[in-house]
């Protein structure tokens, strides 16, 4: 039962152009969500989160979108830069619960 | 100073033996957990500590025991590998039980059943 789904296992995109990465999830009692960052031979670290009171989050060049009637939220990448090379994991959460449901992770490809 | 620090970062063993994992925070964290990664890349929640009290136990078999000897140590023993156990561990922690408060994770630990 897979209630948080990244559907993209990977994603190229040129330096300097917006990358847009998706998550879709199931459980409409999720109202807490996350993106996290993971390098290889490393942790994922926390990126950015939303919560579901809000539509859309900004923190320097990342942008979190979420539509709750979608049950979708997006992350954008502005502008991308080859550092921005990782697998990025959506994870989301309810209140009711102390536990992050994370996604399969997209790897993003940013190329020089 | 690495904040959430794993031992060993590999672990490679034959079916039928025990082995354990241990995980250190240096962040003054209250919380910590203990993560899988599976083959398919499905990062899963195992079991959560909060002030050496359990708080989260999925369904995981009774092989893995995480034990917490204080605030800053959650360590994980597995019995009886199996070769489905094979994976990568995460552990992590973070300063509260709120699901906003921030997981930080440790680097994993790739542990390899033959």
């Amino acid at each position: 039962d897979q209630q948080v789904k990244q559907n993209s296992p990977s994603l190229s995109v040129q330096e300097g152009r917006i990358s847009i990465l998706n998550c879709d999830y199931t459980n409409s009692m999720f109202d807490y969500f996350l993106w996290y960052k993971k390098y290889p031979a490393e942790g994922p670290t926390f990126l950015i989160s939303i919560s579901s009171i809000k539509d859309k989050n900004e923190d320097g060049r990342f942008t979190v979108f979420l539509n709750k009637s979608a049950k979708h939220l997006s992350l954008h990448i502005v502008p991308s830069q080859p550092g921005d090379s990782a697998v990025y994991f959506c994870a989301a959460s309810d209140t009711g619960t102390y536990k992050y449901i994370f996604g399969t992770g997209t790897r993003l490809k940013v190329l020089a | 100073d690495t904040a959430v620090s794993q031992t060993p970062k590999y672990l490679v063993t034959q079916m039928g033996n025990d082995k354990s994992i241990k995980c250190e925070q240096n962040l003054g964290h209250d919380t910590m957990y203990w993560y899988k990664q599976d083959s398919k890349k499905f990062l899963k929640i195992m079991f959560s500590y909060n002030n050496k009290e359990l708080i989260i136990n999925e369904t995981v078999p009774n092989r893995f025991s995480p034990k917490s000897p204080d605030k800053a140590h959650l360590n994980l023993h597995i019995n009886s590998l199996e070769l489905g156990d094979s994976a990568v561990y995460f552990c992590a922690s973070s300063r509260g039980t709120g699901i906003q408060e921030t997981q930080y994770f440790g680097p994993g630990t790739r542990l390899l059943v033959l």
